[in-house]
């Protein structure tokens, strides 16, 4: 089975430029959630949807950072502009409900310079 | 606010150890707890604990949930160098939010 597909694996940009993430969720799956991994903050929810609906933002840092799900199977997380503070592991999870826990993607390695 | 705690933070240990990672949390409307093992790449899901008391158990990992103390530990029995990685920890609040809050992590090192 296909697990979540997250692209691109490794992205290193300059600073000012757009972002773009993006992630196909596990087929069947109805909660999707963005997270953000770093050494010092550890693994943060910025914002997860359900059916396709953004539930709870809060965690998004500022306007700089926005998701879209446009439909059940993929979702995109973007920044703009970035900055080198966004450079962090971005990883996508699915699920349907929490009884096994969430299926992450491998991630997205972003450096902003 | 919603909190995490684990502890240590960092354990390095030999093949053949006995080890127990920590988690402690504050969570409005607690309804479970998980843990997941993260090498390389993205977190894989090993427990979930919703009743206290009650042990989980997969080969030589282990866990239990304690509702009075508000924590749960993770045990790893006679450690292999496959056993090095980071371990999360994540509570799970009750009244239809799915989202997890997640524990900054205990990295494991087991040396051979």
């Amino acid at each position: 089975d296909a697990g979540v597909i997250q692209s691109p694996r490794h992205e290193v940009t300059e600073m000012g430029q757009e972002v773009t993430l993006r992630c196909k969720p596990i087929s069947g799956h109805n909660s999707l959630f963005w997270y953000r991994q770093t050494m010092m903050r550890g693994l943060e929810l910025l914002i997860y949807f359900n059916n396709n609906v953004p539930i709870d933002d809060s965690g998004m840092p500022e306007d700089r950072f926005s998701a879209k799900m446009p439909n059940a199977s993929f979702s995109t997380l973007k920044i703009q502009p970035s900055e080198p503070r966004d450079s962090a592991v971005y990883f996508c999870a699915s699920s349907f409900g929490v009884r096994q826990g969430e299926h992450f993607g491998d991630g997205t390695r972003l450096s902003i310079l | 606010e919603d909190k995490v705690v684990q502890s240590p933070l960092s354990l390095v240990v030999h093949e053949g150890d006995t080890v127990t990672l920590n988690c402690s949390y504050e969570v409005t409307n607690f309804r479970s707890l998980l843990w997941y093992k993260q090498e390389k790449k993205a977190p894989t899901f090993l427990f979930m604990l919703t009743s206290s008391g009650i042990e989980k158990k997969s080969g030589r990992l282990s866990s239990i949930l304690d509702k009075k103390e508000l924590s749960s530990i993770l045990n790893i029995t006679a450690t292999q160098t496959g056993d090095s990685a980071i371990y999360l920890c994540a509570a799970l609040a009750q009244g239809g939010s799915e989202k997890l809050v997640f524990g900054k992590g205990t990295k494991l090192t087991v040396n051979p």
